[in-house]
């Protein structure tokens, strides 16, 4: 399974639109990028999954170039309520089409939103 | 989407002891997964758990020291086998999605301290 950087931290305001990019080079071809959100004393919650060009649905963007070796997370006017770690992973699909069966997180960036 | 739960959500345990931490899932599901989160570090996947097969177990994880139980479509149980303060972490359940959803599916986390 491909490794995943990224930023260990990151610092907004509320109503600033964050962007969080992920650098995996070792990409495989079946592979998905998927991102997932977690509060402190909670599990992991999925935001958007994409596998290439641009995912948009009701919490986030995903960007992620032709040659797919990085990826970006856009969230448009973050809250505090939006204070979390987020992770960036990348696998291959189940036998189902859907999620990648084994999970493998990186270090997950922390992304604080202030007043 | 699935609902799950975990018992207990917290214990304090001594050195040399057991503690078996239940997973429910309010719907049917093939595989599920067992995550280890060590204080203020990423989710480590410890073993996959298929209903009516072994576990199996990624790589600095045994059986011996968590043993894995999964008797039916919407249970399983982790054991944390002869602990040390070195164990002390959140345990967190998965499920996969089913039928082509992307996400997978985190429980709340057991918070483990032992003493």
């Amino acid at each position: 399974l491909a490794k995943t950087t990224q930023p260990i931290s990151m610092d907004s305001y509320e109503g600033q639109e964050v962007n969080i990019t992920c650098s995996h080079n070792n990409i495989a071809t079946n592979d998905y990028i998927t991102w997932y959100q977690q509060f402190p004393s909670q599990g992991p919650r999925f935001i958007i999954q994409g596998y290439k060009t641009k995912v948009t649905n009701e919490v986030a963007s995903l960007f992620i170039p032709a040659d797919r070796k990085s990826s970006t997370l856009s969230l448009p006017r973050v809250s505090l309520s939006d204070t979390a770690v987020y992770y960036c992973l990348v696998g291959d699909k189940n036998r189902y089409g859907g999620a990648t069966n084994k999970l493998i997180f990186g270090t997950g960036t922390l992304l604080a939103v202030q007043p | 989407s699935a609902v799950i739960s975990q018992k207990p959500s917290r214990d304090i345990c001594q050195r040399g002891t057991s503690l078996t931490i239940q997973c429910q899932v309010d719907s049917q599901v093939t595989m599920m997964f067992w995550y280890r989160q060590q204080p203020g570090q990423s989710l480590t996947l410890i073993a996959t758990a298929n209903q009516g097969s072994e576990a199996t177990y990624e790589s600095g994880f045994v059986i011996d020291k968590f043993p894995i139980s999964r008797p039916n479509l919407t249970f399983s149980t982790l054991t944390v086998s002869n602990m040390s303060p070195e164990d002390s972490s959140i345990y967190l359940c998965s499920v996969e999605a089913r039928h082509g959803g992307d996400e997978q599916f985190f429980g709340p986390g057991t918070r483990l301290t032992v003493l």
